[in-house]
């Protein structure tokens, strides 16, 4: 298995701010995946980090408003930026370990 | 499009019964299929991977099945326990690359009660 360590574990936040989400994996992976779970609601794709190169974002969300840094093959950090009360969600993290995939303990975000 | 559903949404038992969780995908060309347990507010915890060349994998008290071809998935949990009660999630995978996607199914909210 892997263990990926994800911080803050939850933050409430002031609308109009941005708050950035970290992810450490125990050991080298090619893509590190991040999601968003909005209240009641499964899991939803944001975008895939890639090493080295630009996330690739899923339809409907974009990186001025998520972005994303991969500066190595062990981490990853998401931005939410100017935060609105919609954006209160649950963000995971993930990683991919012989195609099984293993998640970070997520981020409770509320945005007040 | 893939699509995943579980049945029921929510489930309710008493400690000690036996519990189904079903999973139900639309495209049967999986790779592999995943069960999750999620508690309230937190991550995901991997139980079971099945790859599609599989018909079972067994894990203590829990037992997934696959039918790849009609699309179905079962997560049996044996003698169900109070510290049993979670969402489970399954999630299926289309191809083996490091980059595919995983699609999630809906839920069941379980509750175990003594």
């Amino acid at each position: 298995s892997a263990v990926i360590s994800q911080k803050p574990s939850r933050d409430i936040c002031q609308r109009g701010t941005s708050l950035t989400i970290q992810c450490q994996v125990d050991s080298q992976v090619t893509m590190m995946f991040w999601y968003r779970q909005q209240p009641g609601q499964s899991l939803t794709l944001i975008a895939t980090a890639n090493q080295g190169s630009e996330a690739t974002y899923e339809s409907g969300f974009v990186i001025d408003k998520f972005p994303i840094s991969r500066p190595n093959l062990t981490f990853s950090t998401l931005t939410v930026s100017n935060m609105s009360p919609e954006d209160s969600s649950i963000y995971l993290c993930s990683a991919h370990r012989n195609t099984e995939a293993f998640f970070g303990q997520g981020t409770r975000l509320t945005v007040v | 499009k893939q699509e995943v559903t579980q049945i029921p949404a929510a489930l309710s038992v008493p400690e000690g019964e036996n519990l189904v969780l079903n999973c139900s995908f639309t495209d049967s060309a999986i790779y592999n299929l995943q069960w999750f347990r999620q508690d309230p507010g937190k991550g995901l915890t991997s139980l079971l991977l099945i790859q599609s060349s599989q018909r079972e994998q067994t894990s203590g008290r829990l037992n997934a099945s696959l039918d790849k071809s009609s699309g179905r998935s079962t997560l049996y949990i044996a003698a169900s326990q109070p510290g049993d009660s979670a969402t489970y999630l399954c999630a299926v995978r289309r191809w083996a690359g490091t980059a595919s996607k995983l699609t999630f199914g809906t839920g069941t909210r379980l509750q175990v009660t003594l």
